[in-house]
């Protein structure tokens, strides 16, 4: 079972723009990581967020949550064609280890 | 420092046939996962495993999907006999095991595509 929903399913922008792709979620989680899947490399683990952090950067995404909202969201700004791929949030309830991966953002970035 | 790696890449079988597919994690990395990915959709944990001990195997269809992990390195995940909904790409992701709060990166393989025709 999917516990993230992503939001869009698919989006399409001209490079330089910014990207932002959102991901809710069902129940109580201890942390919400963000992936990127593409043909080349396969899934690529970007960054994580703890449930009692509102906010991380890392180089060009900046990932936020909101617990009581059960979302999160993922920007990345000044988008380049590289950036093109689909992004996967994945959450862990605390104490099972276990990472539930939503059904994705397909993010297209045109040159 | 290698990756994960799995074989093969992509697998064409006919139904009822049996397919196995091999995993080689990072060195040192105790902690294995088996993922199954349908098309358009995010991964599924299929079986987690700590060091030997498949330590969560609730998602395995035990029926006709068998995994070992013998001396707690590599591991092979198995189907038998196979069907045309188990068409899908199988995943294989390690991490170290060393984080105590679930917030251990996984670091995933490329992958093998199955097919059943």
């Amino acid at each position: 079972s999917q516990q993230g929903e992503e939001d869009p399913q698919a989006l399409s922008i001209q490079e330089g723009e910014n990207a932002t792709m959102n991901c809710s979620y069902k129940t109580s989680i201890n942390n919400l990581q963000w992936y990127r899947q593409n043909s080349g490399r396969g899934l690529v683990h970007l960054i994580l967020i703890r449930s009692n952090e509102r906010e991380k950067h890392s180089g060009r995404l900046r990932v936020t949550l909101d617990t009581s909202k059960k979302s999160s969201s993922l920007l990345i700004t000044a988008s380049r064609a590289a950036d093109t791929a689909s992004y996967f949030c994945a959450t862990e309830t605390s104490g099972t280890y276990k990472y539930i991966f939503g059904t994705g953002t397909r993010l297209k970035v045109l040159a | 420092e290698a990756g994960v790696v799995q074989s093969p890449r992509y697998k064409i079988i006919e139904k009822k046939q049996p397919v196995a597919f091999w995993c080689n994690p990072i060195s040192g990395h105790n902690t294995l996962y088996w993922y199954r990915q349908n098309l358009g959709q995010g991964p599924e944990l299929l079986i987690r495993y700590e060091n030997e001990e498949a330590v969560d195997d609730s998602q395995l269809p035990k029926d006709r999907f068998s995994a070992e992990r013998l001396k707690g390195v590599d591991s092979t995940l198995k189907i038998q006999p196979a069907e045309l909904g188990d068409s899908a790409v199988y995943l294989c992701a390690s991490s170290s095991g060393l984080a105590t709060d679930g917030t251990d990166t996984q670091y995933f393989g490329p992958g093998t595509r199955l097919t059943v025709l």
